[in-house]
């Protein structure tokens, strides 16, 4: 089983809609958990960091469910700029500075 | 530099040839790591430094693969006798204590 687990999609919107995605972890003890978000050809870029208690950044929330070991991101009133690809970010636990991606869920946003 | 750099930024290599790959990372973060990310994958850890101490290289896929960062700043990872399977993007990224991960733009090594 991989440490960090997405649905690789894609996920295909029309402007203006909500979409959520999921994502899993294997290691319980694990520290910090983040979403990153990378562009066709380009490096990740960090889109933010997830808390414990869940945080929102604009059109962005991101939640995280440790007794499920489940984190996720929710898009609203999504942009075509939104279409990218969207890395889920695990800081396993003793793992120094360690990040450990998934294999990413591509969502594509029409007009 | 303003951010990581990585160099070169494409290299086609013969199957058999070694290659080396630079990264320069932001100046004065301590944390250098080094992911390879095939088509359609997320990045897959190779290694990790903490200045010049290469702390972790559970990720290095064979003995062909070696990482340096002798002065804890500019790192190389070198590949020898490449393979096909070799063929991925290479990122390097790096990072202060706790703190957001910058990554470099890559190097794509593609293995003929």
């Amino acid at each position: 089983r991989k440490e960090v687990e997405q649905d690789p999609g894609p996920f295909n919107v029309p402007e203006g809609a909500t979409v959520a995605f999921n994502c899993t972890y294997s290691n319980s003890a694990s520290q910090s958990f983040f979403w990153y978000r990378q562009d066709c050809r380009k490096e990740p870029k960090l889109l933010m960091s997830v808390y414990s208690s869940g945080n929102e950044d604009g059109r962005f929330t991101a939640q995280l469910n440790r007794a499920s070991q489940y984190i996720s991101l929710l898009i609203r009133d999504s942009k075509l700029s939104d279409s990218a690809t969207y890395l889920c970010v695990v800081n396993p636990v003793g793992g120094y500075n360690k990040l450990i991606f998934g294999a990413g869920t591509r969502l594509a946003v029409h007009p | 530099g303003a951010g990581v750099s990585q160099s070169p930024r494409y290299k086609v290599a013969k199957r058999g040839q070694d290659v080396a790959l630079r990264c320069d990372p932001i100046s004065g973060h301590v944390s250098l790591f080094w992911y390879q990310q095939a088509l359609g994958q997320g990045p897959e850890f190779l290694t990790y430094f903490q200045n010049e101490a290469q702390l972790d290289k559970s990720g290095l896929p064979s003995d062909r693969f070696f990482a340096e960062r002798p002065e804890g700043s500019v790192s190389t990872l070198k590949i020898q006798r490449t393979q096909q399977e070799d063929s991925a993007v290479y990122l390097c990224a790096s990072r202060r204590q706790n703190t957001e991960a910058f990554f470099g733009q890559g190097t794509r090594l593609t293995v003929v």
